[in-house]
């Protein structure tokens, strides 16, 4: 099973900031496979990524997504107040079962 | 309107068994693979199954291997989680969820609400 670790657990910035979130594969992930997804409280998860650099419908061209084999990045390029929330990478290549990472929150600072 | 609905949660004592059940609408059922992911109170997002589009091939997390069995009837657009032998572990929230994909799990894009089960005597 491919376990992924995204780092920091926590992140603090103020709006207007860029936030660079990591994700981290215990091994090679296929690049189509890669996704990321954002969860406001009390809400479903949201796919913003897909196939690591693609943008989902309706996510705003603030989210950009890089990387390939083990490292992923989702970028926020200029942080607005509602994109303080909990963001989740995933991956299900070519060794089912798909995981999650932990997540990573961002928070203002 | 895309949207996916889950019933059938509940409270239920260890070792019992429960059906999920999630009604699909505002697309075409049968062209996509469907899954349930799983939210304990508190914690991280844990994929528990999925099957593709015709419902020949499934695919399960080790946790739900043996335990739970996933399904869907293309006629009536819902897919059905039956899961038995439960434990306090799989306390949790259970999202029914789309995926790009036709044949097998890759990228989750429309989830339900959700339907919250929680295993306790």
């Amino acid at each position: 099973e491919i376990v992924l670790t995204q780092s920091p657990g926590t992140l603090s910035l103020s709006p207007g900031e860029r936030a660079t979130l990591s994700c981290r594969a215990s091994q090679s992930v296929g690049s189509n496979y890669l996704a990321w997804y954002q969860q406001k409280p009390g809400q479903a998860p949201r796919l913003l990524i897909y196939g690591a650099s693609s943008r989902a419908t309706g996510s705003p061209d603030r989210f950009s997504g890089s990387g390939s084999g083990t490292d992923f990045t989702l970028t926020i390029s200029r942080l607005e107040p509602e994109d303080f929330v909990v963001y989740y990478c995933q991956q299900c290549g070519g060794s089912l079962p798909c995981s999650f990472g932990q997540g990573t929150k961002l928070e203002v600072k | 309107e895309v949207q996916l609905l889950e019933s059938g949660g509940g409270l239920v004592q260890p070792g019992g068994s429960l059906r999920l059940s999630c009604a699909a609408s505002g697309f075409t059922f049968s062209n996509f693979a469907m899954n349930w992911i799983r939210q304990a109170p508190g914690k991280g997002l844990d994929w528990v199954s999925g099957l593709s589009s015709s419902g020949a091939t499934t695919y399960y997390a080790d946790s739900a291997k043996g335990r739970f069995t996933i399904s869907r009837d293309n006629s009536k657009n819902t897919v059905y989680l039956q899961m038995n032998s439960l434990r306090a572990e799989d306390t949790a929230l259970y999202y029914c969820v789309r995926d790009r994909l036709m044949v097998r799990p890759g990228t989750f894009d429309i989830w339900g609400q959700g339907t919250m089960v929680t295993v306790s005597s």
